[in-house]
């Protein structure tokens, strides 16, 4: 089946900088990615929609200019986290979707101390 | 926007116990339906999914779900869990075509005991 990449799959950075998780569909082209967030014992929450060639969409409550998106390919979409602070630190998620089904990421855990 | 309702944040069972985790969901539209583990520090794994047509759905490691439109429930089965199965289980949900997100349950953390 398809195949999502996500990376890093963990990272630890000092609060004030910023953080970039791609996320790649290795052997499928995906308009459309999603980014989630996961805390502890938690269930996943939609973050954004990101949409080749355009801005992406967010849900309600996500800051646009902190969790900054790009998906500038078919294959490849970013997410920065700027200026981290520990209230960021969290699960976050890609997805993809090929046709009816959705291929997700591995993950990254970023914890901001 | 659809919606799903996991009825059971944990279910604690013995090992060779049948088992099954409770979805609802609530949407407007026409629906697909997914069931997805996670382990522990890692993404999401399918386990089933219905898009249409029969409404008994068999995945891997022996689960299953039926589609109830009139209760508009998805329920998780398995008539024989292992200690592997534990783990935390997903419902989710979108609508039907391309390209549409996916709405979560707050997932039913599934605990199996010797």
């Amino acid at each position: 089946g398809a195949v999502v990449s996500q990376h890093p799959s963990w990272v630890i950075c000092k609060s004030g900088t910023s953080v970039k998780i791609e996320c790649r569909s290795l052997d499928f082209q995906a308009t459309t990615m999603f980014w989630y967030r996961q805390f502890p014992k938690q269930s996943l929450m939609l973050m954004a929609t990101s949409n080749e060639g355009s801005k992406a969409t967010y849900e309600q409550g996500v800051e646009k200019d902190k969790f900054l998106i790009n998906h500038a390919s078919l294959t490849l979409s970013t997410l920065t986290v700027t200026s981290a602070h520990p209230e960021d630190s969290s699960f976050y998620i890609c997805s993809a979707r090929d046709f009816s089904e959705a291929f997700f990421g591995q993950g990254t855990r970023l914890t901001v101390v | 926007a659809q919606s799903v309702t996991q009825l059971d944040s944990q279910v604690p069972v013995f090992e060779e116990a049948p088992v099954e985790l409770r979805c609802n969901y609530s949407s407007s539209v026409s629906v697909y339906l997914f069931w997805y583990v996670q382990y522990p520090n890692q993404g999401l794994q399918l386990l089933l999914k219905y898009l249409s047509g029969s409404t008994l759905v068999k995945g891997i490691n022996g689960f299953e779900a039926e589609f109830n439109k009139s209760q508009t429930s998805f329920h998780l089965r398995k008539p024989s869990v292992h200690i592997s199965d534990t783990a935390e289980y997903f419902c989710a949900v979108s609508e039907r075509g391309n390209n549409n997100d996916m709405r979560f349950g707050a997932g039913t953390r599934l605990t199996v005991k010797p």
